[in-house]
């Protein structure tokens, strides 16, 4: 199985700042990489497939990167709806796999 | 607009079978993957295994020797089924639907199942 890792874990912020999550794979998946956000007791909500690829609404202050091993969700300026877990998950290989998760909350 | 929704029991006793069923509306079931992925609390994402609309399969390795997934084209809706279970398969359990590039776009609200005698 290709094992995700993302760093940080949490990461505490304001309305306005800048966060990058880092999402890393065991082995090489190109760009098949997808990133979801998820709110507490709600279903994970798609934002970024193909590595940088915008899902059809999501605003444009989420941005994604990387190929490879190494791959990065940035969201330029954080809004108050932002505050969640954001997850990433491979489709190169089955199984597909999820990162651990990255809790970003209210500093 | 594209809608799953997960229906079962929210209460298996160990060693018995997990029931749950995805019904999809508001989308053509044809052409598209259809996904069980689970969330034991507090825990991340695992995925479970999908069929595609003819049918066929792929599962877990890691829940393959327990799982089955069916399909019902006619009544738009696909099953999980998972056997033996323990007090580890606790868990949210999600349907959720992918294309040909197995990103997940559309998921149900998702089903709390608590395995507890």
């Amino acid at each position: 199985d290709i094992q995700m890792t993302q760093s940080p874990s949490s990461v505490s912020a304001s309305v306005g700042d800048r966060v990058t999550i880092t999402c890393r794979a065991s082995q090489g998946i190109s760009s098949w990489l997808a990133w979801y956000q998820q709110k507490p007791g709600k279903a994970p909500k798609f934002l970024i497939f193909a590595a940088s690829s915008l899902q059809s609404g999501v605003p444009s202050r989420f941005s994604g990167s990387g190929s490879g091993t190494d791959f990065t969700l940035t969201i330029s300026s954080l809004q108050p709806e932002d505050f969640a877990t954001y997850y990433c998950q491979q489709a190169n290989s089955f199984p597909f796999t999820f990162g651990p998760g990255t809790k970003v909350d209210i500093k | 607009q594209v809608q799953l929704q997960e229906s079962g029991p929210g209460l298996v006793k160990p060693s018995e079978t997990l029931s749950l069923t995805c019904t999809v509306s508001g989308a053509s079931f044809i052409s598209y993957y259809w996904s069980w992925i689970r969330q034991p609390p507090g825990k991340g994402l695992e995925w479970i295994g999908y069929i595609y609309y003819t049918g066929s399969t792929n599962y877990n390795p890691s829940l393959k020797s327990r799982v089955t997934i069916s399909v019902d084209t006619s009544k738009n809706q696909f099953s999980l089924k998972l056997s033996s279970v323990t007090a580890a398969d606790t868990a949210v359990y999600y349907c959720a639907r992918h294309g040909d590039f197995y990103y997940f776009d559309y998921w149900g609200q998702g089903t709390l199942v608590t395995v507890s005698s």
